[in-house]
């Protein structure tokens, strides 16, 4: 079974300060793991993806990840943060082949606020 | 443009009148799936489709149901809601039904209200 943790349902940083959203798994297969981006009345976006090729994984708008096996980790990060950041991220598993364990498995999202 | 267009976007509605919501995705993907967000949870999985005929629960079924008579087709019926599925509703698609590492693609939401 898999499960998902965010640390921290609100974040709020400065413009241009850092950006890190934790993340924490726990899968009993090779997971595969995703960060979402939810804008305010809007779907999902995805932003990155880790599928068991390079552990550092860059997505849109400057985000990038790092699949840490060891810590059961996926932290999200962005160098500076812009206004147009400002959203709830969500970060999901799945794992395995066909059945349930191919279902997502969302975390309960971080709104992230950021001030000017 | 490749997308999955659920109707309606938005809904209030009253206790024990069914309601189908629609989605419907132009991608030929496989797999579909329906989510609800409630604040502080998350997305939580309702049902899911592998395939044409092939519909599995999620984790909160209750009082849902589902069809896939087509490919394209995934509607969430609420044969009689009430006030606890009051959400936000997701549909959602993916290309393949075995290779879960492909993302899923996501429609705009539908909010619900149920009196």
């Amino acid at each position: 079974a898999q499960s998902v943790t965010q640390l921290g349902s609100h974040v709020s940083v400065s413009e241009g300060a850092l950006v890190l959203l934790r993340c924490n798994y726990s899968s009993s297969v090779p997971p595969y793991l995703f960060w979402y981006v939810q804008y305010p009345n809007q779907g999902l976006q995805l932003l990155l993806k880790y599928t068991s090729a390079a552990t550092l994984v860059k997505g849109i708008n400057g985000f990038e990840a790092e699949f840490k096996k060891s810590e059961t980790s996926f932290h999200l990060t962005k160098p500076s943060a812009h206004m147009s950041d400002a959203a709830e991220y969500f970060c999901a598993v799945s794992g395995g082949s066909g059945g349930s364990q191919g279902n997502l498995i969302f975390g309960k999202g971080t709104k992230l606020s950021v001030k000017p | 443009e490749a997308q999955v267009t659920q109707n309606p976007r938005y809904l209030i509605t009253v206790t024990g009148k069914k309601l189908t919501v629609t989605c419907s995705q132009n991608m030929n993907h496989e797999y579909m799936s329906w989510y609800r967000q409630d604040p502080g949870l998350g997305l939580r999985q309702i049902y899911y489709s592998m395939n044409v005929e092939v519909t599995d629960k999620g984790d909160v079924p209750e009082g849902y149901k589902v069809s896939r008579k087509e490919k394209r087709n995934f509607p969430l019926i609420l044969e009689s809601p009430s006030p606890n599925q009051t959400s936000l509703y997701f549909c959602a698609s993916r290309l393949d039904s075995l290779l879960s590492n492909q993302p899923q693609h996501f429609g705009d939401g539908t909010r619900l209200s149920i009196l």
